[in-house]
């Protein structure tokens, strides 16, 4: 079983819909980062949050610590929204950038 | 600069020679990770440089990669006699301090014939 699974593999999506990508891990974190890889391959770190919520826009994450579960929210979804979505996990006895990474979310969003 | 900036941004290389990889941070970030990204596979941490602190290389696959930091600033992350295995996006990214915003090069291409 991986430490950071993610679901779902792949979401397609109508513009305009909302959007929950979820996340759960199995080890102690001190940190959890939702990163976006779009198409042509750049990545772009969305959020590191440890606790709580934080909204960005049209994007929203929060995280469950005693759940080991975080969310990734997009509410009213855009085209340029398509990417892939990966959740990573700063292991608690770990360095900061030893991350633990999901295999990712592939969104896909239908005009 | 303005970003995190690698180079080369591709390099085809033969089986069991050496290559460098170079990673430039943004000014003033004392954090840098390199991370690799293989074909079908999800990314995976490979080393973490944060201010003077000794490196955490744990996950480096074998000694063939090695990573240096100069002055705080440049990191060339060195692979010795390459294996079509080694064949991956190798990302770089830097942050203000360890545990911050990250902030990723746009990759180097690594292809091993």
């Amino acid at each position: 079983k991986n430490e950071v699974e993610q679901s779902p593999q792949n979401l397609t999506a109508q513009e305009g819909e909302f959007i929950t990508i979820n996340c759960s891990y199995s080890v102690g974190i001190s940190a959890l980062h939702w990163l976006q890889q779009h198409p042509g391959g750049g990545i772009v770190s969305l959020f590191m949050l440890s606790s709580g919520k934080k909204k960005h826009g049209r994007l929203i994450a929060t995280i469950n610590i005693q759940e080991k579960h975080s969310s990734l929210h997009i509410t009213a979804s855009h085209p340029r929204d398509s990417a892939v979505y990966i959740c990573a996990a700063a292991n608690y006895g770990g360095s900061q950038g030893n991350l633990i990474f999901g295999k990712g979310t592939k969104l896909s969003v239908k005009p | 600069g303005a970003g995190v900036s690698q180079s080369p941004s591709n390099k085809v290389t033969e089986k069991g020679k050496d290559v460098e990889l170079r990673c430039d941070p943004i000014s003033g970030h004392t954090a840098l990770y390199w991370y690799r990204q293989s074909l079908g596979q999800g990314l995976e941490f490979l080393i973490y440089f944060q201010g003077n602190s000794a490196p955490d290389k744990s996950g480096l696959p074998s000694d063939r990669f090695s990573a240096e930091r100069t002055g705080g600033s440049v990191s060339t992350l060195t692979i010795q006699r390459t294996q079509q295995e080694d064949s991956a996006v190798y990302l770089c990214a830097s942050s203000r301090t360890g545990g911050e915003k990250l902030f990723f090069g746009s990759g180097t291409q690594l292809s091993v014939l």
